[in-house]
């Protein structure tokens, strides 16, 4: 089945610095790789989705780049502010023909920005 | 916005004890799945439900648990003998299903704590 690393485990950085997540996947049949970011005691929300027709998207500060080959997809998020402190989860799917698969889910990464 | 709503945000019981965790799907959303985080770990897979029936279920998923939608509105997680290691978060989530690119919406959780 699918496995899906994430690393680092945890991130610190200074408010307006970049921050990068980066994760890899086993399963080459998956082919929708969303970001979660989920703050203390509270929902995981999605912050950006990537499918495997795309190689890169863009929303803003927040981007996310996939490489279908090496079967690693990245999140980066630009001048970081203290609200984007939380634990950001990455995760992967097979979603073929209307057919809704589960979500495998990489370990977090807890991301403290620092003012 | 439509949200995914689940009852209750809190649930303790003694092990041994069965509990059912409620969701309220978004309205007409066709997939369903349950997911449990246990304090502080990753995000896992339990099960997904589709046209009345189980479509995939995890290892954790075993006779112990159940779902089901009983009125055709409310989603429900059975689990019939409760154990300590059972204490984590449960979330529901579900996806509208008509195309192959739908992103999965996430309740507010369950906390279930098994004394």
């Amino acid at each position: 089945g699918e496995n899906v690393e994430q690393h680092p485990s945890t991130l610190s950085v200074q408010e307006g610095d970049s921050a990068v997540i980066k994760c890899t996947y086993s399963d080459s049949a998956s082919n929708y790789f969303p970001w979660y970011k989920q703050e203390l005691g509270k929902r995981p929300q999605l912050i950006i989705d990537i499918r495997s027709n795309v190689g890169e998207k863009k929303d803003q500060r927040i981007a996310v780049t996939l490489n279908k080959t090496a079967k690693h997809f990245s999140l980066h998020i630009t001048e970081t502010q203290p609200e984007d402190s939380a634990v950001y989860f990455c995760a992967a799917s097979r979603n073929y023909g209307g057919s809704q698969g589960n979500l495998i889910f990489g370990k977090g990464t807890k991301l403290s920005v620092k003012p | 916005e439509p949200e995914v709503t689940q009852t209750p945000s809190h649930q303790v019981t003694q092990m041994g004890q069965e509990v059912i965790l409620r969701c309220v799907p978004i309205s007409n959303h066709l997939y369903f799945y349950w997911y449990r985080q246990i304090l502080g770990q990753k995000v896992e897979f339990l099960v997904s439900f589709y046209n009345n029936e189980i479509s995939e279920k995890s290892e954790i998923f075993d006779d112990q648990f159940s779902v089901e939608r009983p009125d055709g509105s409310n989603f429900t997680l059975k689990i019939r003998s409760t154990k300590l290691e059972d204490s984590a978060m449960y979330f529901c989530a579900t996806v509208p299903g008509r195309t192959s690119t739908d992103t999965q919406y996430f309740g507010p959780g369950t906390r279930l704590t098994v004394l």
